[in-house]
């Protein structure tokens, strides 16, 4: 079974200041690993995944995550945060068997001017 | 603008009434997949279509139904409607079946059920 869990469910950062947003996943088999963004009154958008390879993987945006296999985390940062960047944020692990996407609970991102 | 659609926008509706919610891929894209929204739940997913043909259930409720019609496009059907119902949902869509295959997702449908 997967799962995927975010620390905090509300980040609020200033603009120029480094984006942390925390994931931990639990699955029985090789994970895939994703992030997603929603802006408000939208739908979700890809922003980046990890499913083989380099575990520092690049997205949209300036966003990047890191797949640390030890800590079992797939944590999203982006090293100075923008207003356009307040939305909220899921992480989401998927197994390399199935179609289907477990989503974390979603950390909302505020950035302060 | 993912070229995913989804109608209606919101819906408002009584308790134990039955409603559908409507859903059309991305032009090419034969993968449709629901999903709910809700404070309490967070975003579940609940049903995948393929070409038609039901490919995975999620945590759908047996008062629950989907289908997907040969112009592709999908219907979700919900009835006997619950206070607990009222959610976003959301419907995306990919071009084929698997993980590594990016999903798009539509805007939502905001249902309210009073």
């Amino acid at each position: 079974a997967q799962s995927v869990t975010q620390l905090g469910s509300h980040v609020s950062v200033s603009e120029g200041a480094l984006v942390l947003l925390r994931c931990n996943y639990s699955s029985s088999v090789p994970p895939y690993l994703f992030w997603y963004v929603q802006y408000p009154n939208q739908g979700l958008q890809l922003l980046l995944k990890y499913t083989t390879g380099a575990t520092l993987v690049k997205g949209i945006n300036g966003f990047e995550a890191e797949f640390k296999k030890s800590e079992t985390s797939f944590h999203l940062t982006k090293p100075s945060a923008h207003m356009s960047d307040a939305a909220e944020y899921f992480c989401a692990v998927s197994g390399n068997t199935g179609n289907q996407f477990y989503f974390g609970t979603g950390t909302s991102l505020t950035v302060i001017p | 603008d993912s070229g995913v659609t989804q109608t209606p926008k919101h819906l408002i509706t009584a308790t134990g009434q039955r409603v559908t919610l409507r859903c059309s891929p991305r032009s090419g894209d034969l993968s449709v997949y629901w999903y709910q929204q809700s404070l309490d739940q967070g975003l579940q997913f609940l049903i995948q279509y393929y070409n038609g043909e039901e490919r995975a259930k999620g945590n759908i409720l047996e008062r629950f139904s989907a289908q997907q019609f040969p112009d592709l496009h999908s219907e979700l059907n919900l009835s006997s409607l619950e206070l607990g119902d009222s959610a976003l949902y959301f419907c995306a869509s990919s071009v084929d079946t698997g993980v590594l295959v990016e999903q798009f997702f539509g805007p939502g449908t905001r249902l309210t059920v009073l």
